[in-house]
């Protein structure tokens, strides 16, 4: 079954320190993974998409088929990082288009 | 430009009653969908408008639960007889490129009491 798995729900790093969001994903073809995130108090929006590979506020994801994980990780990490993450996974599912979301890890960046 | 617009923004009922949640998605975007996030859980998917195709309902939770879209503009989402476990934000989120880059509007929370 296509899924997204985000293995933690919350996530506390200092600030200046290194961060990683685990994802994992299961699907039988050419997936594509993009990063959501939400601010708070602010509405959901899109970080970043495997296919674009570009660096976005300091986050990179790469795809790694093998391992079938798309971590999202930023070298040093900023107090305004603080948000909600998604992993989110696009492909065609039971005959359509969709879009799975991960459950999402909360990241905390303490001064 | 304007984005994806919601309304209400809060939404208080009493077990039992019917409830509507608009969404007015970005203008020229053809792809809707709606999302149910409860309460420290992630995005669950409800349904997908996509053009006039046939809407992709697979997510929704019960029959008290439909979704109507006019053309390629506003969007209700209607549960009926709500439920306490009903109580969540539900999120809107539109496309102009299928399901890839999806827009959010702010969600409507509902609450039942």
């Amino acid at each position: 079954a296509q899924r997204v798995t985000q293995p933690e729900k919350l996530l506390s790093v200092f600030k200046g320190a290194p961060v990683e969001l685990k994802c994992n994903y299961s699907y039988s073809g050419s997936p594509e993974l993009f990063w959501y995130v939400q601010y708070s108090r602010q509405r959901l929006q899109l970080l970043l998409r495997h296919i674009s590979r570009e660096s976005i506020k300091g986050f990179t994801a790469d795809l790694n088929k093998g391992e079938t994980s798309f971590h999202l990780k930023k070298p040093f990490a900023q107090e305004e990082d603080s948000a909600m993450y998604y992993c989110a996974l696009a492909g065609i599912i039971q005959g359509a288009q969709k879009l799975v979301f991960g459950q999402g890890t909360r990241l905390t960046i303490n001064p | 430009g304007a984005g994806v617009s919601q309304s209400p923004s809060n939404k208080v009922t009493e077990k039992g009653k019917d409830v509507e949640l608009r969404c007015d998605p970005i203008s020229g975007h053809t792809a809707l969908y709606w999302y149910r996030q409860r309460l420290g859980q992630g995005l669950e998917f409800l349904i997908y408008f996509q053009g006039n195709s046939a809407p992709d309902k697979s997510g929704l939770p019960s029959d008290r639960f439909s979704a109507e879209r006019t053309g390629e503009s506003v969007s209700t989402l209607t549960i009926q007889r709500t439920q306490q476990e009903d109580s969540a934000v539900y999120l809107c989120a539109s496309s102009s490129e299928g399901l890839y880059t999806q827009y959010f509007g702010p969600g409507t929370r509902l609450t039942v009491l």
